[in-house]
């Protein structure tokens, strides 16, 4: 069974540039987690999909911020302009009905995105 | 203040040391608590999922969860150079699909 997915591993871009960040959960995972590691901190909730829709987003910074789950399969995250302080490790997790109770978030490998 | 402290280390052990690692949280509303394994360039592993206080172990893992003095530690007897990696703890509030809330990790490095 494939694991969580996301592309492009690194994006390089400059201030006020546009990028999207793309997460393939495991096939039949409903809930959909993205999160963000900035240097020197730890790793912090952004939002929460479950199937296309969203269930929380208490963790999006601003509204520079856009995600998007069309189908309930992938997600992107769009930043929209990129500022410096954007620059960190986006990781993306995904998690199916838990049988006993207990939720297991498989993550993927992170996109490093570093604003110029 | 951080809902979650952990020390960043990095801790340096020798092969077969036993090793603790430890996050405090300021939160007694967190019920659930994991510790994570990530290694370079990859995503979080779960490692061990324990509820409420006590202890769980795993092989050479044993997870001990202390809510009286809201601390929670991971041991690893018999540390092998494998074990190298950053440690994250990670904690909810209760059951179901929610998002974790983590300590920064911990850098353990296992010298042969």
């Amino acid at each position: 069974e494939a694991g969580v997915t996301q592309f492009p591993s690194h994006s390089v871009i400059e201030k006020g540039q546009t990028v999207t960040l793309r997460c393939d959960p495991i096939s039949g995972h409903d809930n959909l987690y993205w999160y963000r590691r900035v240097m020197g901190k730890e790793i912090k909730f952004l939002l929460h999909f479950v199937k296309e829709s969203k269930q929380d987003e208490s963790g999006m910074p601003n509204n520079r911020f856009l995600a998007e789950r069309t189908g309930g399969t992938y997600s992107t995250l769009k930043v929209q302009p990129a500022e410096l302080e954007d620059s960190g490790v986006y990781f993306c997790a995904s998690s199916n009905t838990p049988g006993q109770g207990r939720e297991t978030q498989y993550f993927g490998p992170g996109t490093r995105l570093l604003v110029l | 203040q951080k809902e979650v402290e952990q020390d960043p280390g990095p801790l340096s052990v020798p092969e077969g040391a036993i090793v603790s690692l430890n996050c405090t949280y300021s939160n007694s509303a967190f019920q659930y608590f994991m510790w994570y394994r990530q290694y370079s360039r990859k995503g979080p592993e779960l490692l061990m999922y324990t509820y409420s206080s006590g202890n769980k172990e795993d092989g050479r893992f044993t997870a001990q969860v202390d809510k009286s003095s809201k601390y929670i530690s991971l041991f690893i007897r018999d540390s092998q150079p494998s074990d190298s990696a950053t440690y994250l703890c990670a904690m909810i509030r209760h059951s179901g699909f929610q998002k974790l809330v983590f300590g920064t990790g911990t850098r353990l490095l296992v010298s042969p």
